[in-house]
């Protein structure tokens, strides 16, 4: 299993571009997540999903789309890049457990810069 | 209004002595607790959890505890060894969905050998 995958690894965006970010899992996990690390700081949810078709917003999801076509995939895009986007984007993914919290798995990360 | 704290940013610890990282919390609706390990261009990796209903939890040379009244929770590695450095987050969730956690900014880890 590869487990929880993205793509590209780095990103270098002019301010007011667009561009998708890959996630793909492996596992058959009905949830999926994406999250954001500014520096020194915690992740911060942007949207997550509960399965294909079902997408909802997280604490941060001002200047992001979702979509959740497959059990498989979850794309995150940004429409109008901004310098207050350059994060590095972390995609999880987990399935629900009976008795205690469900155990997430997190892709490698995206590093993006927007200038 | 941080909702999780981590108020040392870093800590280093001498290979074979205990490592201790503290965690604080200020919403009371919290009910289970998560400590994540993170190397360098990594993703976060799950470490270990508690729920409000118990007061610690083993696993391994991990183990976490929690103190409700103070809404406190610290990590504790013993022994620590050098593949323990990486940075440590500490995230608190209402209900069993992790995903929907609340983390810390974290706290760096050195082993020292």
């Amino acid at each position: 299993n590869a487990g929880v995958t993205q793509t590209p690894k780095f990103r270098i965006l002019k301010i007011g571009q667009s561009m998708t970010l890959q996630c793909t899992q492996d596992m058959n996990h009905n949830y999926m997540y994406w999250y954001r690390q500014d520096p020194g700081m915690g992740l911060k949810l942007i949207y997550y999903s509960v399965g294909a078709g079902i997408t909802d917003k997280g604490e941060v999801p001002n200047g992001y789309n979702v979509s959740r076509s497959t059990t498989e995939d979850f794309p995150l895009r940004l429409e109008l890049a901004a310098p207050s986007q350059t994060s590095v984007y972390f995609c999880a993914s987990s399935t629900p457990t009976s008795g205690g919290t469900d155990t997430q798995y997190f892709g490698p990360g995206t590093r993006l810069t927007v200038l | 209004d941080q909702q999780v704290k981590q108020n040392s940013p870093s800590l280093s610890v001498q290979e074979g002595r205990i490592s201790i990282l503290n965690c604080d919390y200020t919403n009371s609706m919290f009910d289970y607790f998560l400590w994540y390990k993170k190397y360098p261009a990594e993703g976060p990796t799950f470490l270990i959890s508690i729920s409000s209903i118990k007061d610690k939890n083993e696993d391994g040379r991990f183990t976490v505890f929690l103190n409700k009244s103070a809404k406190h929770l610290s990590l504790h590695i013993v022994p620590s060894q050098p593949g323990d450095s990486a940075v440590y987050f500490c995230a608190a969730s209402r209900g069993a969905n992790a995903g929907k956690s609340t983390f810390g900014d974290g706290t760096t880890l050195t082993v020292k050998p």
